[in-house]
């Protein structure tokens, strides 16, 4: 079964780094996400991203954040001027775009910023 | 915005039963369930539509009130492996999809 890839599976990185997050989404899908899980917190929602631009964002995204899918099949977090907040499980999905299908997750990067 | 779930956190016996519910304020087009387990992505269990029907995976189920912006999951005899976060997801008319803050699921022997 084809399924969402994420890399590396762990990051860690000095405060004020920049840092960007890969993810492979499923082939033929055409809806990309990103989430962040702050350790033992909810799934929140960042962003969105359809036909090479972004569908929709949340506070949270905000200038210290961009996505970028830089050729045919990977998709890109990065995130700028990291601060200790910023550390958390990053999640990456992909979703066909038909509504009432559902979002695939990759198995997510903890990124950790020391 | 976010869908609101209850209970916050569920403690069972194996072959208990549990509800979970998820609300929201605004007209739904659907809900989507996941569950997580500890340090693992979340897992798709099922969505539903809005007309109310109810579906089905092995011994959890789940029903959509479109009326109430509600949806339900029902874990019955639980098992052991059912343990970790359940999630609900929200879809709106405008294609807008929230998660809801989860609720945790502990079952013990």
């Amino acid at each position: 079964e084809p399924e969402v890839t994420q890399t590396p599976s762990h990051q860690v990185t000095q405060m004020g780094q920049e840092v960007i997050l890969r993810c492979v989404p499923i082939s033929n899908h055409l809806y990309f996400y990103w989430y962040r899980q702050i350790l033992g917190q909810k799934v929140e929602f960042l962003v969105s991203f359809y036909n090479n631009e972004i569908s929709e964002k949340s506070e949270i995204f905000d200038d210290q954040f961009s996505v970028e899918r830089p050729d045919g099949s990977n998709f890109t977090l990065k995130i700028r001027s990291t601060k200790l907040e910023d550390s958390a499980m990053y999640f990456c999905a992909s979703s066909t775009g038909i509504r009432n299908q559902p979002q695939h997750f990759g198995d997510g990067t903890r990124l950790s910023i020391l | 915005q976010q869908p609101v779930q209850s209970p916050q956190a569920v403690i069972l016996r194996e072959g208990e039963d549990a509800v979970i519910n998820c609300s929201s304020s605004k007209a739904l087009y659907s809900v989507h369930w996941y569950r997580q387990k500890h340090g693992e992505a979340p897992v798709f269990l099922m969505i539903l539509l809005k007309g109310g029907e109810q579906k089905g995976h092995d011994k959890i189920s789940a029903s959509f009130n479109e009326k109430k912006q509600q949806s339900s999951l029902y874990l019955t005899a639980s098992q052991l492996s059912y343990s970790g976060t359940y999630f609900c997801g929200t879809e709106d008319n405008f294609n807008k999809f929230y998660f809801g803050s989860g609720t945790k699921l502990n079952v013990k022997p």
